[in-house]
């Protein structure tokens, strides 16, 4: 059946390190994918997009690209920093305007 | 702009009680969306709308109902809680292709 698959956690790193979180998902044709960051006690925040295949969603130094052959939607950040220290969920929209979530990574960073 | 508003933001009910959670959107959005999120999971869907008078089941939908009167509100009832309903509840809204606005959430235990 249609899933995502997210790279289990946690996660931890230290400040300035290369930050790769892997999501693959599968489904029937071409949904649109993101990414959603939940910090401590709040409720989640979108962080990027990727609508059609190729596409790269890019925000707040994250990236993550679309890609049709692999069904994945990776997120990758160059450097990140204590701030980023969060959930992130991974996401594609089914028919009918449904979000598919992953189980989400815990992600700490330390200084 | 408030976005999307939950009340209350923490409850503790007994077994067999009944309440309501609230949710309200202020951004005229035709989409609501009501999630749980268990610890260390991601988001399951219980109940969602796609306008006022329309509501469908999500994944998880056994021991919820939801009324959706008006676009701004759709409040989630529990009719006889159960301890296995323990859990993070969000309600999220949107617009057509337009990405889900979270709320803050509303921490639920019984006991």
């Amino acid at each position: 059946g249609d899933s995502v698959t997210q790279m289990e956690g946690p996660v931890t790193l230290s400040e300035e390190a290369f930050l790769t979180i892997n999501c693959t998902y599968t489904a029937t044709g071409y949904p649109s994918l993101f990414w959603y960051v939940q910090y401590p006690g709040e409720g989640l925040q979108l962080l990027l997009k990727a609508t059609k295949a190729d596409d790269k969603g890019s925000n707040k130094g994250f990236e993550a690209t679309y890609r049709k052959e692999t069904t994945s939607f990776h997120l990758e950040k160059g450097s990140v920093q204590v701030s980023d220290s969060a959930v992130y969920f991974c996401a594609w929209e089914t028919s009918g305007s449904r979000l598919t979530f992953g189980e989400g990574t815990q992600l700490t960073v330390n200084p | 702009n408030a976005g999307v508003t939950q009340t209350p933001k923490f409850r503790i009910l007994k077994i067999g009680q009944s309440m309501t959670l609230q949710c309200a959107q202020d951004m005229n959005h035709n989409y609501m969306y009501w999630y749980r999120q268990d610890p260390g999971m991601g988001l399951k869907l219980i109940y969602y709308s796609v306008g006022a008078g329309i509501t469908d089941k999500g994944e998880v939908p056994n021991g919820y109902n939801v009324s959706r009167s008006t676009t701004e509100d759709f409040p989630l009832r529990l009719e006889l809680a159960a301890p296995s309903q323990t859990s993070v509840y969000f309600c999220a809204s949107r617009q057509s292709n337009q990405p889900q606005h979270f709320g803050d959430g509303t921490r639920l235990s019984i006991l």
